[in-house]
């Protein structure tokens, strides 16, 4: 399967510690995006990278989250310090193609 | 503020009817609206697409409307089977500029097909 893949799937911690997650896009798109969703929402843009360049970051990223993806393939989102609002479904998708994206199974995050 | 709404939580058919999901937008610099299917604990899945230069984009049970002076667009899936049911997301793009195609995402259509 060369679908997009997110690590871990499931991650529960407790309030003000640091989680990290990575994504693995499909290998030949250039294009990587985070969406956060929570329940009863549509996922929303978090942050985009064109290969290794993070372009855009959402209003909705605080400065307790960074992302990166170093040499343009794989991509870490750390959250510091989380909150019980950090609580919520973290989506990662790529694209080569101008629109459509394609998503990963996503890391359900709980904050306790 | 919402601009892409699904106003219709959910939805119910039976098999082999027709099943009609909408959605509206509200901005104008939007040119580029996909559908997507949810299936729980998955991640969403690209359905079908249409450009704002068009008005229907037919891909097998699955077609897209587009009324752009309405600012509407809905997704027929004719007939419907039960592994149809799913949450349905429709989206929109293109109101960034540059490279990113960001997608900002409706909440939703629950569709449940009924044998």
């Amino acid at each position: 399967d060369t679908g997009v893949s997110q690590n871990p799937r499931h991650k529960i911690t407790k309030r003000g510690q640091n989680v990290t997650f990575r994504c693995d896009p499909i290998s030949e798109h250039n294009r990587l995006y985070w969406y956060r969703q929570t329940l009863g929402q549509g996922p929303e843009f978090l942050t985009y990278f064109q290969n290794e360049a993070q372009l855009e970051k959402s209003r909705l990223l605080s400065d307790r989250f960074s992302a990166e993806r170093p040499k343009g393939s794989f991509s870490t989102l750390e959250i510091q310090r989380t909150e019980q609002g950090d609580s919520a479904m973290y989506l990662c998708a790529s694209s080569s193609q101008v629109y459509e994206q394609y998503f990963g199974p996503g890391t359900r995050l709980t904050v306790t | 503020d919402q601009q892409v709404k699904q106003n219709s939580p959910s939805l119910s058919v039976q098999e082999g009817r027709i099943s009609i999901l909408n959605c509206d937008y509200t901005n104008s610099m939007f040119d580029y609206f996909l559908w997507y299917k949810k299936y729980p604990a998955e991640g969403p899945t690209f359905l079908i697409s249409i450009s704002s230069i068009k008005d229907k984009n037919e891909d097998g049970r699955f077609t897209v409307f587009l009324n752009k002076s309405a600012k509407h667009l809905s997704l027929h899936i004719v007939p419907s089977q039960p592994g149809d049911s799913a949450v349905y997301f429709c989206a929109a793009s293109g109101d960034s500029g540059g490279s990113n195609y960001k997608l900002t995402f409706g909440k939703g259509t629950l569709l449940t097909v009924n044998p």
